[in-house]
């Protein structure tokens, strides 16, 4: 248990759903990030909030939508999503955007038919 | 551009020693990084190197070469609980995390 909790571990969605991962983290931090992790490539930032603004969006589609409610939860909201988007989705948090140390939840596998 | 090079897969005997390098090129430095992560579980934080040398943490030690761009992670004692794939990262002078793929390393007894 890192302390960062991600619902559900697994997600089968068609290409024309909407789905949604939650992250919920308790450590007090203030930094929230989505990573995607694919088979044998290295993990990709996608999303960065730091202190409930999204600091970078590097180049993720649209169809891929964050949303940070308050310092403790943050959303990926999918749409019309590929085959290729099929990966582990993973949370993480730090105390700052600047810290060393990051905490990562178990991950969403994610499976796009 | 940025990349983070280690080996894909490595194997090791219990007991014994393993070092797993990597290599980085970022844009700027603010340290290395070295995570766990076992099949199916999220990575979980091993060492930060920021200045040269060694730095030992039990049966884990990790060293940096700043001027080399080079980083190896040293595990002994193998247990087979050890076996997992370990990634390397390190951060940019924006403090994001460039990753490596990691590697995956396999305990035989």
């Amino acid at each position: 248990e890192t302390g960062v909790t991600q619902t559900p571990r697994h997600l089968v969605m068609g290409m024309t759903n909407k789905k949604s991962l939650k992250c919920e983290q308790h450590l007090g931090h203030n930094a929230m990030y989505w990573y995607k992790q694919s088979a044998k490539k290295p993990l990709e930032l996608m999303f960065v909030y730091n202190f409930k603004e999204q600091t970078e969006n590097n180049s993720v589609p649209s169809r891929f939508s964050p949303e940070c409610p308050n310092s403790s939860h943050l959303f990926l909201h999918l749409h019309t999503l590929q085959p290729e988007d099929s990966a582990l989705y993973l949370c993480a948090s730090s105390q700052d955007f600047e810290d060393s140390e990051a905490f990562f939840g178990q991950g969403t596998r994610l499976t796009v038919v | 551009g940025q990349n983070i090079d280690q080996p894909t897969e490595m194997t090791a005997t219990e007991g014994a020693i393993v070092q797993i390098n990597c290599t980085y090129q970022t844009s700027g430095f603010n340290g290395l990084f070295w995570y766990q992560q076992h099949a199916g579980e999220a990575p979980t934080f091993l060492s930060y190197n920021v200045l040269d040398g060694l730095e030992e943490k039990g049966r884990f030690s990790s060293f940096l070469s700043r001027s080399k761009g080079y980083s190896y992670l040293l595990l002994k004692e193998l247990q087979m609980k050890d076996s997992a794939s370990y990634l390397c990262a390190s951060m940019d002078s924006n403090y994001q995390l460039i990753w490596g793929a990691g590697t995956k390393l396999i305990i035989k007894p």
